[in-house]
């Protein structure tokens, strides 16, 4: 596509429940970060892929983070037994093998009630 | 490990005055530096990057940034600002080993402009 995109552009979602978050990157683009930014703050790395394979995950703040991106282009970002200290701006970003600067979605903006 | 730094959470000016907002990075190694902007509402863009070659680099807009290797600066600098530059800035940079290695970001500068 044209450029990265994101969906939903906003979930509601109850404490203690599981939620994915999508991201559908720049066609060809092989490398997709995700990147996670609260209300004042700059984006917080959470987990970048290389192809198929998470090349770092150091980012992803707990055991009920979890992102796969099973053929190389979609990506799902998971989070389970979600807390209100989740609640944020969730963006994806794609690069080209050998481009430096991201391009980013518009993001998904999660609020755990 | 990588980090950044912006000194500026908030600057506020006129418009057609002349702007600078500091950013340091802390890394040993060949980095890549970069300027993302968030207008009200839109998602982040690029203004400019830094891989090598000359330090003074132009990005969209009028904006540049000098890269000062010895003060592990990257400011970015706009001779006159207008109304429509109102917006966040982000200074970002990446360990230049690789070109796909995670981008780390500072905390941002909001910049508002008064007509």
């Amino acid at each position: 596509g044209a450029g990265v995109s994101q969906t939903p552009s906003n979930k509601v979602t109850e404490k203690g429940k599981y939620v994915e978050l999508r991201c559908d990157p720049i066609s060809g683009h092989t490398a997709l970060y995700w990147y996670r930014q609260s209300l004042g703050q700059g984006p917080e790395f959470l987990i970048y892929f290389q192809g198929t394979g998470a090349a770092d995950d150091s980012g992803l703040p707990n055991d009920r983070f979890f992102a796969v991106r099973p053929e190389g282009s979609v990506s799902t970002l998971k989070i389970q037994r979600t807390e209100r200290g989740d609640s944020a701006v969730y963006l994806c970003a794609s690069s080209p093998e050998q481009g430096y600067g991201y391009t980013f979605g518009s993001g998904t903006r999660l609020t755990v009630v | 490990a990588q980090s950044v730094s912006q000194h500026n959470h908030h600057v506020i000016l006129s418009e057609a005055a002349s702007l600078e907002l500091g950013c340091n990075y802390s890394y040993g190694g060949t980095v890549n530096l970069f300027w993302y902007v968030q207008y009200p509402g839109q998602h982040l863009q690029l203004l400019l990057k830094y891989f090598s070659g000359d330090p003074l680099v132009k990005g969209i807009k009028g904006f540049e940034a000098e890269f000062i290797k010895s003060k592990f600066s990257f400011n970015l600098r706009k001779p006159s600002v207008q109304w429509s530059d109102t917006a966040e800035y982000f200074c970002a940079v990446n360990a230049g080993y690789s070109s796909a290695s995670k981008i780390i970001f500072g905390s941002g500068t909001r910049l508002s402009i008064r007509p």
